[in-house]
């Protein structure tokens, strides 16, 4: 089976940086996404990680250690359309998604 | 634009009625697609993989006859809430891979709101 774990709720303010972490429990690895997901839509994908280390893109990164079982997802230079809820999921090798709970960020101006 | 469509977006039906949600892949063809539900301020539960040309596959505790899945061909998959309760009120939405597995190439639907009334 596999276990998923991410903060709840995180606060930061517009200009910030923010770090949302990601451990996780799995009998076998096939990669790693971070989704953002506002409140009634559908998740927009951010990134992935299937080797160890850091995908940046843009101001979102995305870092990964396999032998740890630990992610992050770095958003930088904060906006308040970053208020959303944020997504690490696991996936198998045809594309089934096992999701964590999601950290709700709230940005404050 | 849309890779995967679902639909409808919203839909409202009275208690004990059936409800059938339609997720269609675009530009690919999808020998298997995944739903999901979510309920308010909670994640995404993965709820079954359809196959195409084959039985769906329901994650523990999905009941298969209340949430039929059909998947007739390689760009259409089918959920249909049978017998809806007010309990069934949810997000539900699909998703699916245009190949293996790699990289950002799992789409999800636009989602579909359901109220059972």
């Amino acid at each position: 089976g596999q276990n998923i774990d991410q903060p709840t709720e995180m606060t930061a303010t517009e200009g910030a940086i923010v770090q949302i972490n990601c451990t996780y429990q799995t009998s076998g690895f096939n990669g790693l996404f971070w989704y953002q997901q506002h409140a009634g839509e559908a998740p927009t994908f951010l990134s992935y990680n299937v080797l160890d280390g850091l995908e940046e893109k843009g101001r979102f990164s995305s870092f990964l250690s396999r032998s740890k079982g630990y992610s992050y997802l770095l958003l930088k230079e904060l906006q308040m359309k970053d208020s959303a809820s944020y997504l690490c999921a696991l996936t198998d090798s045809w594309g089934k998604l096992q999701f964590g709970a999601g950290t709700q960020v709230v940005v404050t101006p | 634009g849309a890779v995967v469509s679902q639909h409808p977006s919203r839909v409202i039906c009275k208690s004990g009625t059936s409800v059938k949600i339609e997720c269609r892949s675009l530009d690919f063809q999808a020998t298997t697609m995944f739903w999901y539900r979510q309920f308010p301020k909670k994640s995404l539960m993965l709820m079954a993989t359809s196959n195409e040309g084959s039985k769906a596959t329901y994650e523990q505790g999905v009941e298969k006859d209340k949430f039929l899945i059909n998947h007739a061909s390689l760009t259409l998959s089918t959920l249909t809430v049978t017998s809806a309760h007010p309990e069934d009120s949810s997000f539900y939405i699909c998703s699916a891979s245009s190949h293996r597995g790699a990289g950002n190439t799992i789409y999800f639907g636009e989602g579909s709101w359901l109220t059972v009334v």
